[in-house]
């Protein structure tokens, strides 16, 4: 099945530095979705972008979207220690197709 | 409040041993699934349902069974649990396949 690819697998910032995240797969898909999880909790959805979008903004995350290099990026803007947490990107593909989760970046920003 | 809730959070069983781990979500959701976590490995895909009776295998099924009778609920069970089982369980559920997915806390499995 496709799997979104995260890079990088770890990260570690500055409070108040940017954060990027980058994913990439395989084939076509519906939507691409990034979830945040703290350590060892459930995942909570952060932002949802459909294949016909090219950038998504929800507070301090901007989400992009490059269909033709099937990859996408997640911006966590001005970092808090708060932020500190594993991030996943997860593909939808075309019809009823299940979500399919990469292994995810861990981040992790010092105070 | 929305949320999914699964049960028990931890469990430590023996091999071989059946057992059931519950799921509800009081959304009116559609769309279920159950994933496990391993270091590494990242979330996998157990099993899904996109509605009341329809079930379908995700990337690992083996080892175990769901059912869906009500929408609401979508519990997992493991006939005879092996060490290998041995994992974070994580159920979701969203209105419909396309919507993003909302979890549950997750369970912690030990089969000693």
């Amino acid at each position: 099945s496709q799997q979104g690819e995260e890079d990088p697998q770890a990260l570690s910032i500055q409070e108040g530095e940017n954060a990027t995240m980058n994913c990439s797969y395989k084939t076509s898909i519906n939507n691409l979705q990034w979830y945040r999880q703290n350590s060892g909790r459930g995942l909570v959805h952060l932002i949802l972008i459909r294949s016909n979008e090219r950038e998504k903004h929800s507070g301090r995350l901007r989400v992009t979207l490059d269909t033709s290099k099937k990859s996408s990026s997640l911006l966590i803007t001005a970092s808090r220690a708060a932020d500190t947490a594993s991030y996943f990107c997860a593909t939808r593909g075309v019809g009823n197709t299940p979500l399919v989760f990469g292994k995810g970046t861990r981040l992790s920003v010092i105070a | 409040e929305a949320q999914v809730t699964q049960n028990p959070r931890y469990l430590i069983t023996v091999t071989g041993k059946k057992l059931t781990v519950t799921c509800s979500q009081n959304m009116n959701h559609e769309y279920m699934s159950w994933y496990r976590q391993d270091p590494g490995l990242g979330l996998r895909q157990i099993y899904y349902s996109m509605n009341v009776e329809v079930t379908d295998k995700g990337d690992v099924p083996e080892g175990y069974k769901v059912s869906r009778k009500e929408k609401r609920n979508f519990p997992l069970i493991l006939e005879s649990p092996s060490p290998n089982q041995t994992s974070l369980y994580f159920c979701a559920s969203s209105l419909l396949v396309t919507n993003e997915q909302f979890f549950g806390p997750g369970t912690r499995l030990t089969v000693l």
